[in-house]
């Protein structure tokens, strides 16, 4: 079981919105710590999406966007696309963990 | 162009050893710290160890401490792993992975992965 937790899929039409919700705890995401989130498309490493809970890098369309709130994050995505369907993570840190860096069980996202 | 080239990945029988390394280039690789984050096949992230940038603070992840230990060498812009006493379950995808100042501290940089399978 993973420190940070997802839902395990999720699915939307072209051009609807999803929420992805990564949940933590008081030692984590409520400990004040960062959430980030990454893409995978199949076959390839992850690719940073969100950093600092709500930051994009560039070259991520404002499709994306992030928020943090108490001990959970969230992952919004706007006028889904095809190659939007991918899976996602969260991550961030935890003071009970040796090294700290934790990360969400992943989301498929299902673009129908 | 910022790059991280993993190398080093096999099939190794359980309670064998095996060391990764990888090659940075593209940024001054002796003032970033480095990790190393695996994904065992259909699973998640799982991250793995953490060296600081001159070498002299090392974490592991409890499912490897005491087997794997991570070093770096600096003025070959290089980061090792090397893994002793294999189990079935450390076969994965390893990636080697930093994060640069325009990203806080999430992994923006990433390497494509090297294959391990613990296998009999």
């Amino acid at each position: 079981q993973s420190v940070l937790t997802q839902p395990p899929s999720v699915s939307g039409a072209p051009g609807q919105r999803v929420t992805i919700f990564c949940t933590g705890s008081s030692s984590n995401i409520g400990a004040g710590y960062d959430v980030h989130w990454y893409q995978q498309l199949p076959g390839a490493a992850p690719k940073l999406l969100i950093y600092g809970n709500t930051n994009r890098p560039s070259g991520v369309p404002d499709r994306f966007s992030g928020s943090k709130s108490g001990t959970s994050a969230s992952l919004g995505i706007t006028g889904l696309q095809a190659e939007d369907e991918a899976d996602y993570y969260c991550q961030s840190y935890d003071t009970s963990l040796s090294g700290s860096v934790v990360f969400g069980g992943g989301t498929k996202l299902t673009v129908l | 162009e910022v790059q991280l080239v993993e190398s080093g990945g096999g099939l190794v029988q359980p309670g064998g050893s095996l060391r990764l390394s990888c090659a940075a280039s593209g940024f001054t690789f002796s003032t970033y710290t480095m990790n190393w984050v695996r994904q065992a096949p259909g699973k998640g992230l799982d991250w793995v160890s953490y060296i600081s940038s001159s070498g002299g603070t090392t974490y592991y992840a409890d499912s490897v401490k005491g087997r794997f230990t991570i070093s770096r060498d600096n003025a070959k812009n290089s980061v090792y792993l090397q893994m002793n006493s294999l189990r079935d379950e450390d076969t994965a995808i390893y990636y080697c992975v930093t994060y640069s100042s325009s990203s806080d501290d999430a992994f923006d940089i990433w390497g494509q992965g090297t294959m391990v399978t613990v296998s009999s």
